[in-house]
This record gives structure tokens, sequence and C-alpha cells, in this order.
């Protein structure tokens, strides 16, 4: 069991510019979630997946973010048109669920930091 | 809207016992966690409790939950200097685990 992996876990790009994260979630964990992190806050939800398809997405995530969870496993995070607003800590989480969710506990990586110039 | 908040900041001695509290608003809420996040790292889960306890004790961890004042504590007794972290509390519905974590409370252990 290697954790949730994340890459990169840096990336700083030019306002306008569009990024692209990976999470590599806890193999066999069904769930992955993105949430995103600014300086002195707690993690705030954008979205998660119940294996490929996309359940919920947060009001956060506006247009310009999408995100993708083609074959169930490792999931991307894009961001188009960046703006100074996006910088923050990206962080995705993984669980695993049977049925009905009661206690889960999430897994998370240990983020991308994204910095907008 | 719910809401969780936390003090910012708390220094304690080594070998002391730290407390961290937490305070939220939503009544529904069935489980409560607490994450630590050491510099530079992800959120590690230390423990959580479910809505209808009150007390849980997991080694040097005691979580406290006052569910009438919807008041959530966490208790590390002898306190080192690798328990130095930001800890936050967080609280979810127990449906799919999108938490709503407070703002956390940075733990300054000294020598």
């Amino acid at each position: 069991d290697t954790g949730v992996s994340q890459d990169p876990r840096h990336k700083i790009t030019k306002r306008g510019q569009n990024v692209t994260f990976r999470c590599d979630p806890i193999s066999e964990h069904n769930r992955l979630y993105w949430y995103r992190q600014t300086l002195g806050q707690g993690p705030e939800f954008l979205t998660y997946f119940q294996n490929e398809a996309q359940l919920e997405k947060s009001r956060l995530l506006s247009d310009r973010f999408s995100a993708e969870r083609p074959k169930g496993s490792f999931s991307t995070l894009e961001i188009q048109r960046t703006e100074q607003g996006d910088s923050a800590m990206y962080l995705c989480a993984s669980s695993f669920v049977i049925g009905a969710a009661g206690n889960e506990k999430l897994f998370f990586g240990s983020g991308t930091q994204l910095s907008v110039l | 809207g719910e809401d969780v908040e936390q003090s910012l900041f708390l220094s304690v001695r080594e070998g002391d016992s730290s407390v961290i509290n937490c305070t939220y608003t939503d009544s529904s809420s069935t489980y409560l966690y607490w994450y630590k996040q050491e510099p530079g790292a992800g959120l590690q889960l230390l423990t959580y409790i479910f809505s209808n306890m009150d007390m849980k004790q997991d080694q040097r961890l005691t979580v406290l939950l006052n569910k009438k004042d919807k008041h959530l504590s966490l208790r590390i007794a002898d306190t080192q200097t690798g328990d130095s972290a930001i800890y936050f509390c967080a609280e979810g519905t127990g449906t799919a685990s999108k938490l709503t974590f407070g703002t956390g409370t940075r733990l300054q252990v000294t020598l």
C-alpha cells in the first residue's frame, strides 16, 4: 500500500494558462475526492467520484475546473485559464466504501501546491 | 450553512497535556473527526467519534463530544515535540464524506 499519490507536488504557472493535476488513489479504493486548501484555512470540498462516476460538485468548482476519473482508478483535475485566486493546495483523498457509507475514512495525499503568478 | 470553528494557536510544554477545542453548527453531523497536518504533508486521520458517543479514548488521544453544545475537543496526553502540527476538526453526515473542516489549530510543543 503506497498511499495516495499526487503529481506534481508543486506547480507554478502564469495567469491564463491551463494546468492539470493527477491523483493516484490507494489501490482498490472506490471513492476519490478533491479538496482545495488555501493558506490558513481548512480543506474545502470540491468534488468526488464513486468509481468513474462524478457524483457531486461543489459550488466552488467553477466552469474552469473539470475533473475526471475515466477508469475508476486515477483522477485528473484540470483548471483552465488560471487566475491568481486559484493559488492553493489541491488535495486528493480516497476511501473504500461498501453500500451506504457509515464512517468513511479518508486517506489524503500530500497535495499539489499551485501558485498562479 | 455549516461552520466549524477552532482557535488558531496553542502552545504547550513537552510532557504536558494539550486540549484542542472545536465548535460546529450542523446538528445533523453523524461523525466528527480529528486530522493532523504536518508541514508539506497531507492530512492524517487521528481519530473520530460517532455522534451518539460522548467520549472516545485511543492511546494518548481522548475525544470529548458535547452534542448539546456542539463542542468537540481533542486531548493529547504527554505531548511530544513530534505532536507539533496543525490539527483540524471536521464534521460529516456519514453519507458521502463531504467533510467540513475547521480552520485548524497550530500546536506548538516547547521543551
